[in-house]
């Protein structure tokens, strides 16, 4: 099936510092969403991107659709304590169904 | 407004017990997700629901599994005879039937010893 590589799998930043990740896929895709998930708690949709070549923002966050069809990235700028969490992508090809990533787990060292 | 809730929000059971995880979708959305997230994994689509049409269960790893959906509300996912690999958390998720329409609810998490 479908399957989403997802780099890196956990940073370790400080305060203020710019933060960027991305994911890639074997196969298109209509669809990227980037979400965010705390501790005991669901994932929350950050970003969602419905055209190649695409570039979003949402506050510190950015992410684009790559032109390909094949990948997307998010960069949160100026980071603060709050941004910890563990960010996935999640693309959605043909049908309702979506595919995550496997996560990156961001730390912020204050 | 409210939210996707689950219930409940732990469950530890014996190898080879019935397990029964419920969500409450939120109040008008057609679409109800189920998905598996295991420990430091991404999530693991199960089976969704829209309205009236015949549900897609071709992510349900097993014939162990099985949900349902009554009155297009409420759902229920059923895991019979638990293994310990069935061990993760359990999220739900509701929506008006887009891509980004998915809101999850907060996890079932269960731990079968």
């Amino acid at each position: 099936g479908q399957q989403l590589n997802q780099s890196p799998q956990s940073m370790f930043i400080q305060e203020g510092e710019d933060v960027s990740m991305n994911c890639t896929s074997s196969s298109i895709f209509n669809t990227w969403l980037w979400y965010k998930q705390d501790p005991g708690e669901g994932p929350v949709l950050l970003i969602a991107l419905y055209k190649a070549g695409e570039l979003t923002s949402n506050g510190r966050l950015t992410a684009q659709f790559g032109i390909t069809r094949k990948d997307s990235f998010l960069n949160i700028s100026a980071s603060i304590p709050s941004d910890v969490g563990i960010y996935f992508c999640a693309g959605q090809g043909g049908s309702e169904k979506l595919v995550f990533g496997k996560g990156t787990k961001l730390t912020v060292n204050p | 407004g409210a939210g996707v809730s689950q219930s409940p929000s732990n469950k530890v059971t014996e190898k080879g017990k019935d397990v029964e995880l419920r969500c409450d979708p939120i109040s008008g959305h057609t679409a109800l997700y189920w998905y598996r997230q295991s420990l430091g994994q991404g999530l693991e689509f199960l089976i969704y629901f829209q309205g009236n049409s015949a549900p897609d269960k071709s992510g349900l790893p097993s014939d162990r599994f099985s949900a349902e959906r009554t009155g297009g509300s409420v759902s229920t996912l059923t895991i019979q005879r638990t293994q310990q690999e069935d061990s993760a958390v359990y999220l739900c998720a509701s929506g008006a039937g887009g891509p980004n329409e998915q809101y999850f609810g907060p996890g079932t998490r269960l731990t079968v010893t």
